[in-house]
Formats: structure tokens, sequence, C-alpha cells
């Protein structure tokens, strides 16, 4: 059963960078077949997709935040990671880390538990 | 972007109705759509994909239906753990979109 694990700072300033971390277990980011994505919740409201990423280091971004997202993996570690730059309140979200099947066209079929991150001085 | 509706944005129903949500595209999306079922505080859990495929797991009682524009989701007898919000997700292409949710609560 594959699990995934969304860990990282809960509070970041405005102006600076978020940075997540998502470790997976039960299953290897190299074995390929999968994309490793992002997707946040801000509160009280729907899920945005924030981008993918795949073992090779291929990535995708969803353009609304492609400017400021920086999404790298690292297979010795079965992690994969996000960078949101310049953050402001509208930052302020619950981040997901989901793993999506397909090729390109995916859906997401396994779930972190999420993590919050607030966007306050 | 794909825009995605979702109707009603409340549904309040008793144990054992039979409960109908529909999403809408913007364009259409062949059968690229998937459904998840969110309870508060948790996340998101994968129900149905490629608009009618059950996902491993799910129970039986729920139904995903439609193409191109128009989906539906089903859920034959509604059950006490099945009180909860439902998304649809278009995949048809960049960048893929959720539909602002349907609440199911009790009546």
């Amino acid at each position: 059963q594959v699990q995934l694990r969304e860990s990282g700072p809960g509070l970041v300033k405005p102006s600076q960078t978020l940075s997540l971390t998502c470790t997976v277990s039960g299953g290897s980011i190299s074995s390929g077949g999968y994309y490793w994505s992002w997707i946040r919740q801000h509160p009280g409201k729907g899920l945005e997709w924030i981008g993918y990423i795949y073992y090779s280091g291929s990535t995708y971004y969803n353009p609304s935040l492609k400017s400021r997202v920086t999404m790298s993996v690292d297979t010795s570690k079965n992690q994969f990671s996000l960078k949101l730059s310049s953050v402001t309140a509208a930052d302020t979200a619950v981040y997901y880390c989901a793993r999506a099947y397909g090729d390109p066209r995916v859906y997401f079929d396994y779930w972190g538990q999420g993590t919050l991150v607030t966007v306050s001085s | 972007d794909i825009q995605m509706t979702q109707s009603p944005s409340t549904l309040s129903a008793s144990v054992g109705d039979r409960v109908t949500i529909t999403c809408r595209a913007s364009q259409s999306i062949s059968s690229w759509l998937a459904w998840y079922q969110q309870k508060p505080g948790k996340a998101p859990k994968l129900l149905i994909y490629k608009a009618s495929s059950l996902e491993s797991g799910v129970p039986s009682r729920f139904s995903g239906s439609g193409s191109g524009t128009e989906f539906t989701l089903t859920i034959s007898s509604l059950q006490p753990d099945d009180f909860a919000t439902y998304y649809c997700q278009q995949y048809d292409s960049y960048s893929f979109t959720f539909g602002p949710g349907t609440k199911v609560d009790i009546e």
C-alpha cells in the first residue's frame, strides 16, 4: 500500500519561499508509471492542482502558478519536493502530495494527509 | 482552462436515499473525469475514474456515468459513512481542474 507524507514548515513569511517535501513509502518513485503531484486546498475551498514531476525530473506546472513553482525529485530518498516563491496570504492552504496515474492525462489515486501552510508575518 | 461546475452545491439526504450529483465541463472532456470523496480534515479519496470506472475497494453503491460535458455520480443507497463533500476532476487537458464540490449532509 503506497503511503505519502508531507513535511515542512507550517508558517512562512510573506515574500519568502514555501518548501515542502513528500516522502513516499510502499512503492518506489523510480519504478515509473506515475507522476508525483502537489495539490492545494485553500481554507474551506476547493482543490487546485499545482503541478507534477516524473521520476526522471520532467515537470509540468499549472500555468497560473508556473512562474513561482519549482519541483524536484530525490529518488535515493524516495522523496519529491515543492518550492513556491514570493508567497502571499493567498498561498495559505492545505498542501497535499499525491500520486497521479495516467500519461499525460492523470487522476490522483493516493494522497498524503495534507499539511497546513500559513503565510503570515 | 476547462471550467468545472457541480450541482447542487449542497444536498440534504437521509440514509437509504438515492443521491445524484451532476458535474459539467465548459468543453468536451470525453470520459476523462474522476470523482473524489472528502471528509472534514482528511485528504480526498478517489472513487471513480474515466467517468464510470470504480476504483478498487470502493463500494458498488457508487457509480459514475456521462461523457462529453455532463457527468453524474450516483450513490444508490446512502450510508452513514457517505456524508461528505464530493469533487469531480477533469483530466482531459492541462491544467487539471476540479469542480467546486457538493456537500452531502444529513436531512
